[in-house]
């Protein structure tokens, strides 16, 4: 089945710094969508990229879907406390094919920011 | 909207008891998700339908688990008997076909955290 491989598992930064983190695949996806999980809550969608070679912000956060349709990179600008929690890559496929409407995760990255 | 809500939030029973967790998803979304995450596994999906049809069930881990959406705004996830093995959170997740949106994102309810003694 599809996989997304995510790196790095797990990042020590210092507050203020960047962080950069980013999933590669072996299967080709149509959409790239990186989400974050807080303790104690479920996965939240922070940007969405539906073309290949495109580049979104999102305030500090800037994602790239890569040329290959097959990876994709998040980084994080200037990095703060709340930006404490896991990230998930996730890939999916067209509606109309097989697996419809599905996202296939990455395995997260857990980030943690020292005051 | 409130959002996807899963209830319980926390639940606690013994091995070989049945478990039924609870899902509403955001109203009008036509898919719904079943995750369970883990330490050592991450975020496996076990289940998911479109329009209550089940359309991928091969995530389920065995047959002890079995996943129902009666109608458009509520589904469950059963698990008998439990094992600890099973001890882990699990979402629900809902996302919609309207183009209007981001499409193809998933809304995670906030998880039940479940642990099998």
């Amino acid at each position: 089945g599809q996989q997304l491989n995510q790196s790095p598992q797990s990042m020590f930064i210092q507050e203020g710094e960047d962080v950069s983190m980013n999933c590669t695949s072996s299967s080709i996806f149509n959409t790239w969508l990186w989400y974050k999980q807080e303790p104690g809550e479920g996965p939240v969608l922070l940007i969405a990229l539906y073309k290949a070679g495109e580049l979104t912000s999102n305030g500090r956060l800037t994602a790239q879907f890569g040329i290959t349709r097959k990876d994709s990179f998040l980084n994080i600008s200037a990095s703060i406390p709340s930006d404490v929690g896991i990230y998930f890559c996730a890939g999916a496929t067209p509606r109309g094919g097989t697996n419809a409407g599905k996202s296939t995760f990455g395995d997260g990255t857990t980030l943690t920011v020292k005051p | 909207d409130a959002g996807v809500i899963q209830s319980p939030r926390h639940e606690v029973t013994e091995m070989g008891q049945e478990v039924t967790l609870r899902c509403k998803p955001i109203s009008g979304h036509d898919y719904l998700f079943w995750y369970r995450q883990t330490m050592m596994r991450g975020l496996e999906l076990l289940i998911y339908f479109n329009n209550n049809v089940p359309i991928d069930d091969s995530g389920m881990p065995e047959d002890r688990f079995s996943a129902k959406m009666p109608n458009a705004s509520f589904s469950t996830l059963k698990i008998q008997p439990s094992e600890p093995r099973d001890s882990a959170v699990y979402f629900c997740a809902s996302s919609s076909d309207d183009r209007e949106g981001p499409t193809d994102t998933q809304y995670f309810g906030p998880g039940t955290r479940l642990t099998v003694l």
